[in-house]
């Protein structure tokens, strides 16, 4: 069966510090793979999909990026971290080619003070 | 961009009585998913409606696609203390990524 990992579950780090989150997917070859904020009492923003080993789709441009450099990992970074860079970030998976429904990793609570 | 509006966003019930959530987007959708997100969880699907005009149901909860796949509901009949969180739509444009609503959150008192 399928699971996906993240870490950690929670985070605090000071302003203007480096970010990296890491998230796996066992189970699969070659997923869909997602990352989603969301901010206290907020819904879901997507930050970053990727199709693929290298292929980084940005949906909200601001001090994040995400690399995948293996099949089955994904990676949200931040080179500065900004107080509004809190919140709880979320990695999802699908399966390829015909995206159906998302799978959801247990997530990590970031607070930025 | 295209947005897809959830109300209300929240909803306070006793144990016993329905519940509803709607969902509105600005453009038409090819599908759109419902997912469930408990307290303090992550958010875990519960259907995908692909049809103009579709119906789903599974057990007390029933889904509808309008027409024009620009809106959908997520009924819940009597509810129960298991089905408090957050309900978000989520539609999908041709494509890859899902756009999320803010999400419904329902609390029920017993």
């Amino acid at each position: 069966s399928q699971t996906i990992h993240q870490w950690p579950a929670t985070l605090v780090q000071p302003v203007g510090s480096p970010l990296s989150l890491e998230c796996t997917v066992e189970g699969t070859s070659n997923p869909n793979l997602y990352w989603y904020r969301q901010a206290a009492g907020r819904g879901l923003q997507l930050l970053f999909y990727s199709v693929g080993i290298g292929q980084i789709s940005s949906e909200v441009p601001q001090n994040l990026s995400a690399s995948r450099p293996q099949d089955r990992q994904f990676i949200l970074s931040s080179k500065k971290l900004l107080l509004s860079d809190s919140g709880f970030y979320l990695c999802a998976w699908s399966v390829a080619g015909d995206p159906y429904e998302q799978y959801f990793g247990p997530g990590t609570r970031l607070t930025v003070t | 961009g295209q947005q897809v509006m959830q109300i209300p966003q929240y909803q306070h019930v006793q144990e016993g009585e329905d519940f509803t959530t709607y969902c509105n987007s600005s453009t038409t959708l090819s599908n759109i998913q419902w997912y469930k997100q408990r307290p303090g969880g992550h958010p875990v699907f519960l259907i995908q409606l692909v049809k103009s005009g579709e119906v789903k149901k599974q057990k007390r909860l029933t889904f509808q696609f309008g027409e024009a796949k620009k809106n959908s509901s997520l009924h819940i009949t009597a509810t129960q203390t298991t089905d408090v969180g957050t309900y978000f739509c989520a539609g999908r444009r041709g494509g890859t990524a899902l756009i999320f609503g803010k999400g419904t959150t329902l609390s029920v008192s017993s």
